[in-house]
């Protein structure tokens, strides 16, 4: 067990709905991701969280919605999502202390947008 | 931003051969390179990784080279086995800066 649990696991949700991605991280580190997997693309870094603070917003969709209210957990806020945001979203963990830590990944959320 | 590059693709080899995948990234400042592993329905996982000051280091079977000069780096896997098959990802990081650039992935495939 890496220590990264997300839930739901499988979302299916229609483009007027409103649902939400947590994560949890049992690691004890201070910094959190949240990435989006597509089919023969990169992951994508949407949002990093530093100490609660949010330090990266990689030109994210406002219907994309982070929040991170201990360094523990983090939140994906979704509403008015499109089909083409159907993808694995993972969620990602890493202790910062002036050399870059390991990532360690959630299961990750599988959504679907009807 | 930084730009990192992965070929092949797709890979397939039979069971005992070698196994190379390579990345290119753009921003030299980059000093942090993982791979991660990820099979299929799983998380990704680090396999190994390598910082700048080092260039080359292995795990068992797991090697990575660095040629800081050229801006490229690779993953070396031998005597590979069926339970190597999954998607490899490879990355690119500065520290401090909390940004893992990734690289589109290889699936490779270990034919017994």
């Amino acid at each position: 067990e890496t220590g990264v649990t997300q839930t739901p696991r499988h979302l299916v949700m229609g483009m007027t709905n409103k649902k939400s991605l947590k994560c949890e991280q049992h690691l004890g580190h201070n910094a959190m991701y949240w990435y989006k997997q597509s089919a023969k693309k990169p992951l994508e870094l949407m949002f990093v969280y530093n100490f609660k603070e949010q330090t990266e917003n990689n030109s994210v969709p406002s219907r994309f919605s982070p929040e991170c209210p201990n360094s523990s957990h983090l939140f994906l806020h979704l509403h008015t999502l499109q089909p083409e945001d159907s993808a694995l979203y993972l969620c990602a963990s890493s202790q910062e202390n002036g050399i870059t830590g390991e990532l360690f990944f959630g299961e990750g959320s599988r959504l679907t947008v009807l | 931003g930084e730009n990192v590059e992965q070929h092949p693709s797709t890979l397939s080899v039979q069971e005992g051969d070698s196994a190379v995948i390579k990345c290119t990234y753009s921003d030299s400042a980059s000093n942090y390179f993982p791979w991660y592993k990820q099979e299929l329905g799983k998380r990704p996982q680090l396999i190994i990784d390598i910082r700048s000051n080092v260039g080359e280091k292995k795990d068992q079977r797991i090697a990575v080279t660095l040629n800081k000069t050229a801006k490229h780096f690779s993953l070396h896997i031998t005597e590979t086995q069926p339970e190597d098959s999954a998607v490899y990802f490879c990355a690119a990081e500065r520290d401090n800066f909390n940004k893992f650039y990734f690289g589109s992935g290889t699936k490779l495939n270990v034919k017994p």
